[in-house]
């Protein structure tokens, strides 16, 4: 069955630059989510859309900013990237509640 | 290929009865399991980890698992439900030495008065 698909898998960037994750839900799911996990820490929410809307907002940056298209891929934008940035963002999809989490995609600013 | 297995996407008990949840796991070499929980527009929050040190983990607020490789099996309990312990559990697995977390789709527990 088709996952959660997300893209890259690995990212290496500077200070400062930017940083654009993709995330791929699973087919008819509605719901996208973001979150960051830091070394060592919990995944925490960022952000989430449904049906191409912001449904719910977490801790994320204003130097971050994420949408939803119409094919409901899901784009995270990072700005500015700090050294704190470095982390582990998981996408996750869900349909009728039940959520499925992406593998991940490694964000390691340097 | 590693992968999670949560059994039943919701589960429903009584407050000051028994909660068990299960969770699954295929993985080639010995693995680090986690259970998380979620509370609705948050983050997951860590219960606890089995790391290969024991195989009875206790976690926080009262929750424990225990890891069988026999049964391949990482089932979250404990003895009597809050009603504060309704919210959604996530299983997850990460390859001991690598970073790829999987986590399995979750189970949400109800909890009735």
């Amino acid at each position: 069955a088709a996952g959660v698909i997300q893209s890259p898998r690995h990212l290496i960037k500077e200070k400062r630059e930017t940083a654009t994750l993709k995330c791929y839900p699973i087919p008819r799911h509605d719901t996208v989510y973001w979150y960051q996990q830091g070394p060592g820490q919990d995944p925490q929410f960022l952000i989430s859309f449904y049906e191409k809307m912001q449904s719910d907002k977490g801790s994320i940056p204003d130097r971050f900013s994420a949408q939803q298209f119409s094919d409901y891929h899901s784009e995270l934008n990072m700005s500015s990237l700090e050294l704190g940035d470095s982390a582990l963002y998981f996408c996750a999809s869900s349909s009728r509640g039940r959520k499925f989490f992406g593998p991940g995609t490694r964000l390691t600013v340097l | 290929a590693q992968s999670v297995t949560q059994l039943g996407s919701h589960v429903s008990v009584s407050e000051g009865a028994l909660v068990l949840l299960r969770c699954n796991y295929s993985s080639s070499v010995p693995p680090y399991l986690f259970w998380y929980v979620q509370y609705p527009n948050q983050g997951l929050q860590l219960l606890l980890k089995y790391t290969s040190a024991a195989t009875l983990v206790k976690g926080i607020n009262g929750f424990e698992a225990e890891f069988k490789k026999s049964e391949t099996s990482f089932h979250l309990t404990k003895p009597s439900a809050h009603m504060s312990d309704a919210a959604e559990y996530f299983c997850a697995v990460r390859m001991t030495g690598g970073f790829k977390t999987i986590f399995g789709a979750g189970t949400r527990l109800f909890v009735k008065a």
